[in-house]
């Protein structure tokens, strides 16, 4: 069965801190993987999301990157956090193929607070 | 940048009630609604993936139609129960979007005994 792992659960982190945040997939292959965020107060949006390995499309200019180094690993990152990247971090996979016919599947997500 | 609503925002009801939720929005190039249910401390679960007009699913309690044309979907609750306290989401895909979803910023149900 497939199964996602997010990692760390929680992280406070001083502002202008870098940040790394990792996602993997396992029981698939070629996943599509997503990053999204939920402010507080706001609804979920998309960061950024990959089709494969290299592969990164990003959706809002902001002071975040993304890279795929393996084809079921996503990793976040930051150089230098802000005060508004503090958020609700979530990691997702849906499959490769039948776009929209399948649910995503969601890690357990990242609390991270920039203080 | 698509506009994906949900109301209410939030909801209050008493166990054994039926409750039902709105999600909206634009009914050009869709392709896909999908429903989440989001429990505290939990993940975003998959609900319902719909796809077509007049498009009916249920999942025990919970049912979901979809009206493209006018470019809506409503999530039904029959008898809530506590453990139906959560947030519904909504989140659309469209044609020539990508695999990407956009979300509404989700309906919180609270089923109070």
């Amino acid at each position: 069965s497939q199964t996602i792992h997010q990692w760390p659960a929680t992280l406070v982190q001083p502002v202008g801190s870098p940040l790394s945040l990792e996602c993997t997939v396992e029981g698939t292959s070629n996943p599509n993987l997503y990053w999204y965020r939920q402010a507080a107060g706001r609804g979920l949006q998309l960061l950024f999301y990959s089709v494969g390995i290299g592969q990164i499309s990003s959706e809002v200019p902001q002071n975040l990157s993304a890279s795929r180094p393996q084809d079921r690993q996503f990793i976040l990152s930051s150089k230098k956090l802000l005060l508004s990247d503090s958020g609700f971090y979530l990691c997702a996979w849906s499959v490769g193929s039948g776009q929209g016919a399948y649910g995503y599947t969601f890690g357990s997500g990242t609390r991270l607070t920039v203080v | 940048i698509l506009n994906v609503e949900q109301s209410p925002q939030s909801l209050h009801v008493q166990e054994g009630d039926s409750t039902n939720f709105t999600c909206s929005f634009p009914s050009s190039n869709f392709y896909a609604l999908h429903w989440y249910r989001w429990e505290t401390a939990k993940s975003p679960e998959a609900l319902f993936v719909m796809t077509l007009n007049g498009d009916e699913k249920k999942k025990g309690r919970i049912s979901a139609t979809l009206n493209t044309k006018e470019g809506y979907s409503y999530l039904y609750i029959k008898g809530s129960q506590p453990e139906d306290s959560a947030t519904y989401l909504c989140a659309l895909l469209y044609a020539g979007g990508g695999n990407k979803l956009t979300f509404g910023t989700g309906t919180q149900l609270k089923v109070e005994l």
